[in-house]
């Protein structure tokens, strides 16, 4: 029972480069996030879903894109990348319900320069 | 305004002591979900207690329990006997639920964190 898996754990880009962040998670879990961290910024929802097929934007979806054609799968696609997209990006997953916790994947460390 | 607020950006506790971490909180829902998280510098995030705006007793687990007041608008973390093990960012969250896709839905919204650092 691996959890939630991100795929990879590292990666630089250059400036206007594009690339697939894979998330994915063995729980069942209908809802799937994904979200950036920023140093004293906390965790910021950029894109979520709520089964598959389904997507919708969060607090920061701008210059992102997200599929989850699998219930396991939520892809989040970077089409341009800026430096300003540089952080720490962690995808989660939860069933419903206002106690569900959410479970987070390992975190990539996405540098663009 | 922010849903969520830590004011205190880093604290220090000395082994074996309790401490508090703050986080006051805004919503005009009457029901909501808190939840702390604790990220170590490892980097990955760990669920440790979840609150219920409708929950008449205090959430505790283990050396973890949440100092809920709802008229406060406050859900502040306790930690009791901290141990080195402790020293951490520690983020506080809040589920409101929103009908979305025919159904409900309830993102949490994250406050910035408090880093706690624990002396030997």
């Amino acid at each position: 029972n691996a959890g939630v898996t991100q795929t990879p754990k590292f990666r630089v880009l250059k400036t206007g480069q594009s690339m697939t962040l894979l998330c994915a998670q063995d729980m069942n879990h209908e809802y799937m996030y994904w979200y950036r961290q920023d140093p004293g910024m906390g965790l910021r929802l950029i894109h979520y879903s709520v089964g598959e097929g389904t997507t919708a934007k969060g607090e920061v979806p701008d210059g992102y894109n997200v599929s989850r054609l699998k219930k396991q799968n939520f892809l989040l696609g970077l089409e341009s990348a800026a430096p300003s997209q540089t952080s720490v990006y962690f995808c989660a997953s939860s069933s419903p319900g206002l106690a569900r916790e959410q479970y987070f994947g390992p975190g990539t460390r996405l540098t663009v320069t | 305004a922010q849903k969520i607020t830590q004011t205190q950006p880093g604290m220090f506790v000395q082994e074996k002591e309790a401490v508090t971490l703050d986080c006051t909180y805004d919503t005009s829902d009457q029901s909501y979900g808190l939840f702390w998280y604790k990220q170590p510098s490892s980097g990955e995030m760990i669920f440790l207690i979840y609150q219920g705006s409708y929950d008449e007793q205090n959430a505790t687990e283990g050396r973890y329990s949440l100092n809920f007041q709802k008229a406060r608008k406050s859900a502040n973390l306790v930690i009791s006997a901290s141990q080195l093990g402790d020293s951490a960012m520690y983020f506080c969250a809040m589920r409101e639920i929103k009908v979305n896709y025919g159904g409900s839905q309830g993102n949490l919204i994250f406050g910035k964190g408090t880093k706690l650092s624990v002396k030997p």
